[in-house]
């Protein structure tokens, strides 16, 4: 079974500032993928960044990097410069290779102006 | 830039009533999902549904609901008889094909708010 895990349900950060959420994984599966979305308070769900189990490189777009440490099975996501728009939940997710996308429970990032 | 279409945006029911959610996902994939959020928790999976047929659900997906692709394009999920506790965000997903090792992301409809009275 796949287990993905955010521990911290709500995150401050000034603005301008790099913000790290965090994410932990489990799963038997040798090849994943792994995502983060965003959901700012009108509720879609917003695509930010890839991370491909196999991927040697952490995966970078624009603002956002994913900080992939395999061994550790973690996949933070880090935001750099940090503006007021960033503001909203933001959520960890996985699939594996018989099943489909999981979610952790969420962040809640508030950006401090 | 293609889009998953959800309709209604917002679905006031009363309990016991039937109520069916649509999605009209991005033409050339082949594999719909849908995942329900219950206000300011976690987004939790359905079921999946590839080929004319249910691939995978979970635990929530019990015989009160249903899914169907009725006419090539709309792909549909029913809740046969509403309870108090469906009401949440229910939100319809797509992708061109099933892969872990490539970013083949899902593309996520904007939602349904499902308000049960």
């Amino acid at each position: 079974a796949q287990k993905i895990t955010q521990t911290q349900p709500g995150m401050f950060v000034q603005e301008k500032e790099a913000v790290t959420l965090d994410c932990t994984y489990d799963t038997s599966d040798p090849s994943y993928g792994l995502f983060w979305y965003k959901q700012p308070s009108s509720g879609e769900m917003i695509f930010l960044i890839y991370q491909g189990s196999y991927d040697q490189q952490n995966a970078t777009e624009g603002r956002y990097s994913l900080n992939f440490q395999k061994a550790r099975k973690s996949a933070n996501l880090v935001i750099s410069a940090s503006q007021l728009g960033d503001s909203a939940m933001y959520f960890c997710a996985m699939r594996g290779e018989n099943n489909d996308m999981r979610f952790g429970a969420g962040t809640r990032l508030t950006v401090k102006p | 830039e293609p889009e998953v279409t959800q309709t209604p945006s917002h679905q006031v029911t009363q309990m016991g009533q039937e109520v069916i959610l649509r999605c009209v996902p991005i033409s050339n994939h082949l594999y719909f999902y849908w995942y329900r959020q219950i206000l300011g928790q976690k987004v939790e999976f359905l079921v999946s549904f590839y080929n004319n047929e249910i691939s995978e659900k979970s635990e929530i997906f019990d015989d009160q609901f249903s899914v169907e692709r009725p006419d090539g394009s709309n792909f549909t999920l029913k809740i046969r008889s509403t309870k108090l506790e469906d009401s949440a965000m229910y939100f319809c997903a797509s992708s061109e094909v099933r892969s872990t090792t490539v970013n083949y992301g899902y593309t996520f409809g904007s939602g349904t708010r499902l308000t049960v009275v």
